[in-house]
């Protein structure tokens, strides 16, 4: 399944480092979103964008900084994170943000924070 | 709040039947979603249930009962590539996804 794809698939960084991840979707969506997802805790929203127009911030630390230059890429830029943030960032699309809309998954990067 | 409940973890028997349960309790109701995801790799859409009743697809069906709020995945004829967490999640009345934490299925030979 090569319908949304995520770079890099694993990333260490230190505390003082800045990384960012890649998302591209190849399905014609014009949603996307990031996701953390921790071990045994259920998937939390971070970021939605509809149309390259975010239209979902939870509360999100300003240390993670969305960026969505069209409707089929997203990034996720990282500064200064703490050993908390270590977790799967998980990127998803979907045809809209509303309604009835399937959300279709990347495979993810794996971030651990040192 | 809202809350999805599911099982942390379940065991089941290559050739066996498994049913993964979940409860909701969310303002508002605009479908449920079950999911599958193997470890390391993307979640996968399983089924949507917006309808009381069962959907079957193949090996794998789906339950809702919105008046309990309550569904459940049935897994048919245990594949051992069947080890993998199944993710329930509810769209509220704002149409935003409310998820579980998953519910690890171990397959046994």
């Amino acid at each position: 399944e090569t319908g949304v794809t995520q770079t890099p698939r694993h990333l260490v960084m230190g505390m003082t480092n800045k990384k960012s991840l890649k998302c591209e979707q190849h399905l014609g969506h014009n949603a996307m979103y990031w996701y953390k997802q921790s071990a045994k805790k259920p998937l939390e929203l971070m970021f939605v964008y509809n149309f390259k127009e975010q239209t979902e911030n939870n509360s999100v630390p300003s240390r993670f900084s969305p960026e969505c230059p069209n409707s089929s890429h997203l990034f996720l830029h990282l500064h200064t994170l703490q050993p908390e943030d270590s977790a799967l960032y998980l990127c998803a699309s979907s045809q809209g943000a509303v309604g009835t809309d399937t959300q279709y998954f990347g495979p993810g990067t794996r971030l651990t924070v040192l | 709040g809202q809350n999805i409940d599911q099982p942390t973890e379940m065991t089941a028997t290559e050739g066996a039947i498994v049913q993964i349960n979940c409860t909701y309790q969310t303002s508002g109701f605009n479908g449920l979603f079950w999911y599958q995801q193997h470890a390391g790799e993307a979640p996968t859409f399983l089924s949507y249930n917006v309808l009381d009743g069962l959907e079957e697809k193949g090996r794998f069906s789906s339950f809702l009962s919105r008046s309990k709020g309550y569904s459940y995945l049935l897994l048919k004829e245990l594949q051992m590539k069947d080890s993998a967490s199944y993710l329930c999640a509810v769209r509220d009345s704002n149409y935003q996804l409310i998820w579980g934490a998953g519910t690890k299925l171990i397959i046994k030979p």
